[in-house]
């Protein structure tokens, strides 16, 4: 069974611009989650989805949006980059719910905002 | 603040012995899990252990559940230099009416053979 997939691994952006951010679940599982981890803040929740719909959000603001497909894949969008926004961002998916039970973790994607 | 903390922060120990993080949280639980991350890459899941349960095994780790002291912790027994990683624990919380999963700061864990 595949495991959790994230596209692209790296990325280099400059301040304002925008940047998407994709995951593949392993398949069959219906939850997935993202997390933002950075040495300061460490991992943080950024929003979960279940069948398309946002299930769970985290205190982010609303530059960080993301959606869900049909088919359980799922994107992250961050408008109007921040130097802040330099991070390594996860996603992770579990067959109904991260907060009940085992998350399987891509390998990231970190992002570099100049 | 977190939800779930970790103790101690950073741990250095000889490749053989016996390695042991805490895990300390602030409100009630359904379940605690904890989690290993190598250098920079995506977590690993390794033991989940539900709120009406003391201990639980798997292999060399040995997770433990104290939820009148809101504390957990991992041992890991017989370390080997590729147990080096970051330690996580993570406990479901609500917040802002949602339950959501809460992860803690993390121990550095340290072999060295």
């Amino acid at each position: 069974k595949a495991g959790v997939t994230q596209t692209p691994r790296y990325l280099i952006k400059t301040r304002g611009q925008q940047v998407t951010l994709s995951c593949s679940p392993i398949s069959g599982h219906r939850s997935v989650s993202w997390y933002q981890q950075t040495p300061g803040q460490g991992l943080q929740f950024l929003f979960e989805y279940f069948s398309e719909t946002q299930r769970n959000k985290g205190n982010f603001p609303g530059r960080f949006s993301g959606r869900q497909f049909s088919n359980s894949r799922s994107e992250m969008n961050v408008s109007t980059l921040e130097l802040g926004d330099s991070a390594l961002y996860l996603c992770a998916s579990s067959l109904t719910s991260g907060v009940f039970e085992e998350q399987f973790f891509g390998p990231g994607t970190r992002l570099t905002v100049l | 603040s977190q939800q779930g903390e970790e103790d101690p922060q950073a741990l250095s120990i000889q490749e053989g012995e016996n390695a042991t993080m805490n895990c300390s949280y602030k409100t009630s639980i359904n379940n605690l899990q904890w989690y290993r991350q190598n250098s920079g890459r995506g977590l690993v899941h390794l033991i989940l252990i539900r709120s009406n349960e003391r201990e639980k095994h798997s292999g060399r780790l040995r997770v433990t559940l104290d939820t009148s002291k809101k504390s957990s912790s991992l041992l890991i027994t017989a370390s080997r230099a590729a147990d080096t990683a970051s330690y996580f624990c993570a406990t479901d919380a609500w917040i802002q009416g949602a339950q959501k999963l809460v992860f803690g700061q993390g121990t550095r864990l340290t072999i060295n053979p």
